[in-house]
């Protein structure tokens, strides 16, 4: 089975830096995704890990611990529309459905 | 915009009743995949088709049922629908098993 866990909710004031932790059990790695979602809306890709270290993708980047089963993605530069939930999620073993986290909610304020 | 389109945008209904979903994915992707997102759960996973087959299965109720066409396309029929079954309704789509691309989703409520 698969397990992945996040913070519920979290807090950061515009322009800051914050980094959402994922930590996940599988009993096959085949990489680590992460989503954004607006409420409401549907998730949008945001990055795909399958090795170990730091991607950097503009203001987002995503880290992966494979021996340690941990990710984080990190977000720079905090803009107001950056306040959504924010999914890790990794493919099962058959490499076909994604199981999510249940997401990790971050307000941006002034 | 994300290339998968799904309609209808909402649906209102009643208990007891059945509804059609449909999705079409973008253009070349073979896979297409249904999630349920409730208010109090996450994205959970219903069932995977790819090319026309039924690829995978996940938590998807015996009242649930799917089905891809030749065109590419995917409808999810709900039947004898609860109050529990109101739900955002996204369909995926793939071409590299893995990377999925979302729907705008279905908004359904069951009153």
């Amino acid at each position: 089975g698969q397990n992945i866990d996040q913070p519920t909710e979290m807090t950061a004031t515009e322009g800051a830096i914050v980094q959402i932790n994922c930590t996940y059990q599988t009993s096959g790695f085949n990489g680590l995704f992460w989503y954004q979602q607006h409420a409401g809306e549907a998730p949008t890709f945001l990055s795909y890990n399958v090795l170990d270290g730091l991607e950097e993708k503009g203001r987002f980047s995503s880290f992966l611990s494979r021996s340690k089963g941990y990710s984080y993605l990190l977000l720079k530069e905090l803009q107001m529309k950056d306040s959504a939930s924010y999914l890790c999620a990794v493919p099962d073993a058959g490499r076909r459905a994604l199981t999510f986290g249940s997401g990790t909610r971050l307000q941006v304020q002034p | 915009d994300s290339g998968v389109t799904q309609t209808p945008k909402h649906l209102i209904t009643a208990t007891g009743q059945r509804v059609t979903l449909r999705c079409s994915p973008r253009s070349g992707d073979l896979s297409v995949y249904w999630y349920q997102q409730s208010l109090d759960q996450g994205l959970q996973f219903l069932i995977q088709y790819y090319n026309g087959e039924e690829r995978a299965k996940g938590n998807i109720l015996e009242r649930f049922s799917a089905q891809q066409f030749p065109d590419l396309h995917s409808e999810l029929n709900l039947s004898s629908l609860e109050l529990g079954d109101s739900a955002l309704y996204f369909c995926a789509s793939s071409v590299v098993e893995n990377e999925q691309f979302f729907g705008p989703g279905t908004r359904l409520t069951v009153l």
